[in-house]
């Protein structure tokens, strides 16, 4: 069955830029939109964007164009940058897969942000 | 953006019970309504798509209805592993929305 797994840093120094990447086992990125979703602590479940197989993104309006998502289909991969990160970007990160909503999720990674 | 709102925010009830958490869009969003389950530490799980489709695997006790801007999600016969957030989630437009949850708590 199709798996996702986040991975990059779990930690990030305040202005610099958040990357990370989701692995898909099991299937194929072809055909499908590919999401990312993060939880602040404590806090409730936030749509950072998603990305067609194809490369068409769409993104959250409320994080000021910080986000950029791109795949590759060779490598099964897809990935988010969120630049000029404060500690409000402190969160746990996950990929999804959307189809008519996000029915298959990675187990999420944390991502703090601090000096 | 569309902004959706869920209630109640936290709602306790008893094994056994039929409860029901209501989203409300803020404009007409069709039937692209979703409804997801987190249990604490674990990420969500989709239950419920396009309002009223159960995802496969998950138990006929949860059912959602409704299309527009009122959509309910009803869990009839509470199992202990039912104690859970429960969120909403809108797919109308290219800008996706969550509800800000809603903590089901045992009475």
């Amino acid at each position: 069955q199709v798996q996702l797994q986040e991975s990059g840093p779990g930690l990030v120094k305040p202005s610099e830029t958040l990357s990370l990447t989701c692995s898909l086992s099991g299937g194929s990125i072809s055909g499908y939109y590919w999401g990312w979703i993060r939880q602040s602590p404590g806090k409730g479940l936030e749509w950072i964007g998603d990305i067609y197989y194809r490369g068409i993104t769409n993104y959250n309006p409320s994080l000021n164009n910080r986000v950029t998502m791109s795949l590759d289909t060779s490598t099964n991969q897809f990935s988010l940058k969120l630049t000029s990160v404060t500690a409000a970007d402190t969160a746990v990160y996950y990929c999804a897969r959307l189809h008519f909503a996000f029915d298959v999720w990675g187990r999420g990674t944390t991502v703090t942000v601090s000096s | 953006d569309i902004q959706m709102t869920q209630s109640p925010s936290t709602l306790s009830a008893s094994v056994g019970d039929r409860v029901t958490i209501t989203c409300r869009a803020s404009q007409d969003i069709g039937h692209w309504l979703a409804w997801y389950q987190q249990l604490p530490g674990k990420a969500p799980k989709l239950l419920i798509f396009k309002a009223s489709n159960l995802q496969h695997g998950v138990p006929s006790r949860f059912s959602g209805s409704g299309s527009g801007t009122e959509f309910t999600l009803t869990i009839s016969g509470l199992q202990p592993d039912d104690f859970a957030t429960y969120y909403c989630q809108q797919n109308n437009s290219y800008s996706r929305t969550f509800g800000q949850g809603t903590k089901l708590e045992i009475k």
